[in-house]
């Protein structure tokens, strides 16, 4: 079935690095990737990572993806109030010739100052 | 700016009104989507349309009805809602049909 699992809430402190976590199910999907949603708006696409790759780094960003548990995580380095969000993680799914995108419920970031 | 416009950004209307959500994206894409957001529920795809055709309708009711005049424009036409409708509507464009999907800001929609 489709599935992707996300923890609901994360809180750290300005500067420390934060950790955002995500399982999915179905081990074909192509691209893996992580959406940012600030309150009132909609999502914005943050980094994404091919199913052959096993790591990302774009600026602060870093995604690591271990395909054999099926787990993809976002690390935030310096992490800054600014990046207090929801982030959604989303596993895309060959579906009827288009490319579907099944997203978690999404991980709150607090950070504090 | 994401280079997908929707409008309006909030609307409240009533159970037998009929209204429009306007989706429109400059990004030169060719695939456009919609999505309904609902609290503590993941997005849920509602359309894609392809190329201005219709590739998938997420069994959504009747009383939501989307149409594609051409690639840059997208609409939702909304008529005989349910109190269970409200939430935020996304809307989304990718290049083609398999690359990654960017969003607007959304239509916060509220059935009286």
């Amino acid at each position: 079935g489709e599935d992707v699992e996300q923890s609901l809430f994360l809180s750290v402190r300005e500067g420390d690095s934060s950790v955002i976590n995500c399982t999915y199910t179905d081990s074909s999907s192509t691209y893996l990737y992580w959406y940012k949603q600030e309150p009132g708006a909609g999502l914005q696409l943050l980094t994404y990572i091919f199913s052959n790759m096993d790591m990302k780094q774009d600026q602060r960003l870093t995604v690591l993806l271990n395909k054999k548990d099926k787990h993809l995580s976002l690390r935030i380095a310096d992490t800054q109030t600014g990046d207090s969000a929801i982030y959604f993680c989303a596993e895309s799914m060959d579906h009827t010739g288009f490319q579907k995108l099944v997203f978690g419920t999404g991980t709150r970031l607090l950070v504090s100052p | 700016e994401t280079g997908v416009t929707q409008t309006p950004r909030h609307l409240v209307m009533g159970m037998t009104n009929k209204k429009s959500l306007k989706c429109e994206q400059h990004l030169g894409h060719n695939a456009m989507y919609w999505y309904k957001q609902s609290a503590k529920k993941p997005l849920e795809l509602m359309f894609v349309y392809s190329l201005e055709e219709r590739v998938e309708n997420n069994s959504v009711p009747s009383r939501f009805s989307p149409e594609c005049p051409n690639s840059s424009h997208l609409f939702l036409h909304l008529h005989t809602l349910q109190p269970e409708d409200s939430a935020l509507y996304l809307c989304a464009s990718s290049r083609d049909r398999n690359q990654p999907q960017h969003f607007g800001d959304g239509t916060r929609l509220s059935i009286l």
